[in-house]
């Protein structure tokens, strides 16, 4: 069973430009997590799909955040226009069901200049 | 205070011996527990999962688990030099099952 693949790996942009991570689920999980860590930090939520609804969008910083899922597979997390505090490691993670425990990528280095 | 307390470290722990680790939340209604082993730039990789009170164990891992007291930890018996990384604690919150996260402790086998 292939794991939760995030792209890319690392992306170091300018602040003012855009980014646009990637994750996809294991398959036949329809429940998708954003998670970030900034340095020094705990994990912080982001945002959670069930297929391609969003369910909980409530950690989501501010509006230059934008998270879809169409088609309830893969998912993506853009930033526009990126800041300097949205320097980070973002993590996908997924799950069968509401609740069971998460399996997450291997993450995004984000760093913005 | 914060939801999720972890001590920082880092735990130094002789190989072959008990690595000890801890944790305290602030949500008394919590039902869902689970720790992450996170090797340095990897992503976080469950190691225990535990629900009820008591203790969980999955080979030389023991989950311990008191909601009185709003506790958990974990047990590693016969530590190994792999053993070293940083362990985080997570607890599911009941009303919308976002995981809290502990800022996670850093853990160090010597040979």
């Amino acid at each position: 069973e292939a794991g939760v693949t995030q792209f890319p790996s690392h992306s170091v942009i300018e602040k003012g430009q855009t980014v646009t991570l990637r994750c996809d689920p294991i398959s036949g999980h329809d429940n998708l997590y954003w998670y970030r860590r900034v340095m020094g930090k705990e994990i912080k939520f982001l945002l959670h799909f069930v297929k391609e609804s969003k369910q909980d969008e409530s950690g989501m910083p501010n509006n230059r955040f934008l998270a879809e899922r169409t088609g309830g597979t893969y998912s993506t997390l853009k930033v526009q226009p990126a800041e300097l505090e949205d320097s980070g490691v973002y993590f996908c993670a997924s799950s069968p069901e509401v609740g069971s425990p998460l399996h997450f990528g291997n993450g995004t280095r984000l760093t913005v200049t | 205070q914060k939801e999720v307390e972890q001590n920082s470290g880092p735990l130094s722990v002789p190989e072959g011996a008990i690595a000890s680790l801890n944790c305290t939340y602030s949500d008394r209604v919590s039902q869902s527990f689970f720790w992450y082993r996170q090797y340095s730039g990897k992503s976080p990789e469950l190691i225990m999962s535990i629900y009820s009170n008591g203790d969980k164990e999955d080979g030389r891992f023991t989950a311990q688990l008191n909601k009185a007291s709003q506790y958990v930890s974990l047990l590693i018996r016969d530590s190994q030099p792999s053993d070293s990384a940083t362990y985080l604690c997570a607890v599911m919150r009941n009303s919308n099952y976002q995981l809290i996260w502990g800022a996670g402790t850093k853990l160090i086998i010597k040979p």
